[in-house]
């Protein structure tokens, strides 16, 4: 089991571009959280598929968009990047309505913006 | 609003030198308490979950505990490679699944 997968694992990209991230589950998990981490802060919840719907989301503007596919990956997209967009995006699978402790966190993607 | 306070921020200890981590938290409802590990460049690792106060539980040389307002990561006799940084988290009662809330974290680094 190769568990939670992203891609890629580092990016950079300058102000204003957009990014797509990427994640796949681990088997036998069909819920995706994204979380963003910057540099020495705690994860910040983003936002959670299911059912290839966004289920909530946290506090973060428009420009983080996402998207869920049939098979359970997941992509974050994000906008008009900001310097302040440099961070650790991590993904996070799970089985829908299992506990918290069912969830596992992939490698994240180091973004940069330069 | 919900929220999670760990302290100290950065912790320096000699190996076999015990210590505890301090995790506070504010939250409306707490379904349960997390505690991860998180290597450098890498994803959280988790550690424990606790749910109701007086809870504890243990893994090699780390001791969770959980009261009414706040959690203690024990860390017994550490080695080198307890360095890490630990992050502290709650998932809340009405928000969504598995959706954690985290503390800044500590890190934690233990000289040989």
């Amino acid at each position: 089991d190769a568990g939670v997968t992203q891609s890629p694992t580092h990016l950079i990209k300058t102000r204003g571009q957009q990014v797509t991230l990427r994640c796949s589950p681990k088997s036998g998990h069909d819920t995706v959280s994204w979380y963003q981490q910057a540099l020495g802060q705690g994860p910040q919840f983003i936002f959670q598929y299911y059912e290839e719907e966004e289920r909530q989301r946290g506090n973060f503007p428009d420009r983080f968009s996402g998207h869920q596919f049939p098979n359970y990956s997941s992509e974050l997209n994000v906008n008009a990047l900001l310097l302040g967009d440099s961070a650790l995006y991590l993904c996070a699978s799970s089985p829908w309505g299992q506990g918290a402790d069912t969830q596992y966190f992939g490698p994240g993607t180091r973004l940069t913006v330069l | 609003e919900d929220q999670v306070t760990q302290s100290p921020e950065a912790l320096r200890l000699q190996e076999g030198e015990s210590s505890s981590l301090n995790c506070s938290y504010t939250v409306s409802g707490l379904r349960g308490l997390f505690w991860y590990r998180q290597d450098p460049g890498k994803g959280p690792e988790f550690l424990f979950t606790l749910y109701s106060a007086g809870e504890e539980k243990e893994k090699e040389r780390l001791k969770a505990t959980l009261t009414k307002k706040e959690s203690f990561l024990h860390i017994t006799a550490p080695k080198p490679e307890d360095s890490a940084t630990y992050l502290c988290a709650v998932h809340a009662y009405g928000g969504a699944t598995n959706k954690l809330i985290f503390g800044t974290g500590t890190l934690l680094a233990v000289q040989p």
